[in-house]
């Protein structure tokens, strides 16, 4: 069963502009993290940030924050003064505590525009 | 500080040839997984070593497919006999120990593109 869903295949957002990537994860467990990657047209996955099931506070790195609602069981990306750079695609992915492996979902495309 | 490396970038082969990837983790990293993505979907688990040992492996792991990590340090990957449906990423992450496995962070080396003919 998919457990992690991202519903944007495409985004865009105008340079500057904040812009929010969309997340919903299932699991049975209470205790599991929750990243997120960016992939560049090159193929490698960047680590962007992590929120962990029992931090109470939303996770910041620089200009990424996660948007983590336990009860609703999503883990929105949000993404403020966009660059160009920053045009990838995104993967929203979870570890549940009994698992080895991680979970990711399909991937939102992020366009920057000028 | 070095990252997650990984050896071709890229590989063509034909159908039914074998082929071997090769994945350098970051030095400290205990931890080595190796996954699979396919043209626009998310990285699939496939196998997962802790030091030399590989303490999981995805069905997705065909007996076509075998990983070793014979030291603890770098792995490979071997696919004997591809085939067509092979042609994917596939990519290698490490990540260090911590003590809830849900916390650890993978990072991931750039791919090796496999295109099978």
């Amino acid at each position: 069963a998919q457990k992690i869903t991202q519903t944007q295949p495409g985004m865009f957002v105008q340079e500057k502009e904040a812009v929010t990537l969309d997340c919903t994860y299932d699991t049975s467990d209470q205790s599991y993290g929750l990243f997120w990657y960016k992939q560049p047209s090159s193929g490698e996955m960047i680590f962007l940030i992590y929120q962990g099931s029992y931090d109470e506070q939303n996770a910041t790195e620089g200009r990424y924050s996660l948007n983590f609602q336990k009860a609703r069981k999503s883990a929105n990306l949000v993404i403020s003064a966009s660059q160009l750079g920053d045009s990838a695609m995104y993967f929203c992915a979870m570890r549940e505590w009994k698992n080895n492996d991680m979970r990711f979902g399909a991937g939102t495309r992020l366009t920057v525009k000028p | 500080d070095t990252g997650v490396s990984q050896d071709p970038r890229h590989k063509i082969t034909k159908r039914g040839q074998n082929v071997t990837f090769r994945c350098d983790p970051i030095s400290e990293h205990n931890r080595l997984y190796w996954y699979r993505q396919t043209l626009g979907q998310g990285p699939e688990f496939l196998t997962y070593f802790q030091n030399e040992a590989q303490l999981e492996k995805s069905r997705l792991l065909s007996d076509r497919f075998s990983a070793e990590r014979p030291k603890g340090s770098f792995s490979t990957l071997e696919i004997q006999r591809t085939e067509q449906g092979d042609s994917a990423m596939y990519l290698c992450a490490s990540s260090p120990r911590r003590t809830a496995p849900s916390e650890e962070t993978q990072y991931f080396g750039p791919g090796t593109r496999l295109l099978v003919l």
